[in-house]
């Protein structure tokens, strides 16, 4: 069953302008969710985890249990910001702390 | 910490050889993912170990590919023989259980 989903596999804006990127769940427990982020041809590397609530590089995330979100935005966003980023859903259920990644959106800020 | 390690970084080889990717996990992770990347498919979970042992292989395409974990510092995954439809790259992943993942480099590999 698919419980991560990013509906946009392709998102353009440009410098300045404020970003979403869209992630939508389904688990059936509490979740804990997360956002990573790949740079062109790096690895991917951790941007920031609901339960610690923080800002990092100016993207926030808010978990929304009642439209089972968690989408990333950002006010303004830099060029710097291009990327793939993955939301991932960790179940601490039966399968033993599996990460399950959504497919991705690649993000381009144009100057 | 040098991160997770992985080996080779990038590897080109001809269809029917065999590809052996190898990684190096976190000191003190007891949990190791392999996974591919591709355009078309995104991430895939292919396999992982908890305590080296393999806990759920549900994501390994087909009998040509195989994972070890021979000790708690030291993984392979095996293609044999590979094709060009394997060409992705694949990725190492480690963590402490209940803790975030940390991925290694990647393994770009392309079968011709």
């Amino acid at each position: 069953a698919q419980r991560v989903t990013q509906p946009e596999k392709l998102l353009s804006v440009f410098k300045g302008a404020p970003v979403e990127l869209k992630c939508n769940y389904s688990y059936s427990g509490s979740p804990e969710l997360f956002w990573y982020v790949q740079y062109s041809r790096q690895r991917l590397q951790l941007l920031l985890r609901h339960i610690s609530r923080e800002s990092i590089k100016g993207f926030t995330a808010d978990l929304n249990k009642g439209e089972t979100s968690f989408h990333l935005k950002k006010p303004f966003a830099q060029e710097e910001d291009s990327a793939m980023y993955y939301c991932a859903l960790l179940d601490r259920g039966s399968t033993l702390g599996r990460l399950y990644f959504g497919r991705g959106t690649q993000l381009t800020v144009w100057p | 910490d040098a991160g997770v390690i992985q080996s080779p970084r990038h590897e080109v080889t001809e269809m029917g050889q065999e590809v052996t990717l190898r990684c190096k996990p976190i000191s003190g992770h007891d949990y190791l993912f392999w996974y591919r990347q591709t355009m078309m498919r995104g991430l895939e979970l292919l396999i992982y170990f908890n305590n080296n042992v393999p806990i759920d292989d549900s994501g390994m395409p087909e009998d040509r590919f195989s994972a070890k974990m021979p000790n708690a510092s030291f993984s392979t995954l095996k293609i044999q023989p590979s094709e060009p439809r394997d060409s992705a790259v694949y990725f190492c992943a480690s963590r402490v259980s209940g803790n975030t993942i940390y991925f290694g480099e990647g393994s770009w590999l392309t079968v011709v």
